[in-house]
């Protein structure tokens, strides 16, 4: 079992939905990170969190470090959000990057 | 200005060949990781030097060899490919080993034939 399980694998929506990928993990980090990887193949740090919440722009970042969770959320999304998602933690004494599956999400105009 | 340019983009060999993947970070980071990304599209960690140091190596093969010349390149030279070394390669970096956000290249497409 990976010790990180993001869901849904895949996601398809309508232009201007509200998005939630959600992300558990299984042990302890020190830090939570969202990255994005463009259809291009290119891949860009969204967020790195270690509780609470963080927002840039149309996206949010939360955590629930008692309950292992994570969530990425996009609010009024657009095609151009269309990716793939990847949640990642980094944690024990190299704080190693670890990373989920990633969620292949499609926004349709 | 490219923070993390990795060279080539694209790579085609022959099984048994040897090959080198260059990575260079501009950022004044200490810390830089060689990634795999298999076919289902599933990150992996290889290699991580801090400050041409080794302080991550994930039980890859000892075909490849990472060399630090300095802290701001990471080249990646893996000997006698095989078919199953067919993946894309990213270069990251960070400020420093402490888990922070990391900066990745465009990534190289491996394929060996």
């Amino acid at each position: 079992k990976n010790e990180v399980e993001q869901s849904p694998q895949n996601l398809t929506a309508q232009e201007g939905e509200f998005i939630t990928i959600n992300c558990s993990y299984s042990v302890g980090i020190s830090a939570l990170h969202w990255l994005q990887q463009h259809p291009g193949g290119g891949i860009v740090s969204l967020f790195m969190l270690s509780s609470g919440k963080k927002k840039h722009g149309r996206l949010i970042a939360t955590i629930n470090i008692q309950e292992k969770h994570s969530s990425l959320h996009i609010t009024a999304s657009h095609p151009r959000d269309s990716a793939v998602y990847i949640c990642a933690f980094t944690g024990g004494s190299n704080y190693k990057l670890t990373f989920g599956k990633g969620t292949l999400l499609t926004v349709n105009p | 200005d490219t923070a993390v340019s990795q060279t080539p983009k694209y790579l085609v060999t022959q099984m048994g060949n040897d090959k080198s993947i260059k990575c260079e970070q501009n950022l004044g980071h200490d810390t830089m990781y060689w990634y795999k990304q298999d076919s289902k599209k599933f990150l992996k960690i290889m290699f991580s030097y801090n400050n041409k140091e080794l302080i991550i190596n994930e039980t890859v093969p000892n075909r490849f060899s990472p060399k630090s010349p300095d802290k701001a390149h990471l080249n990646l030279h893996i000997n006698s490919l095989e078919l199953g070394d067919s993946a894309v390669y990213f270069c990251a970096s960070s400020q420093d080993r402490g888990g922070g956000i990391q900066y990745f290249g465009a990534g190289t497409r491996l394929s060996v034939l």
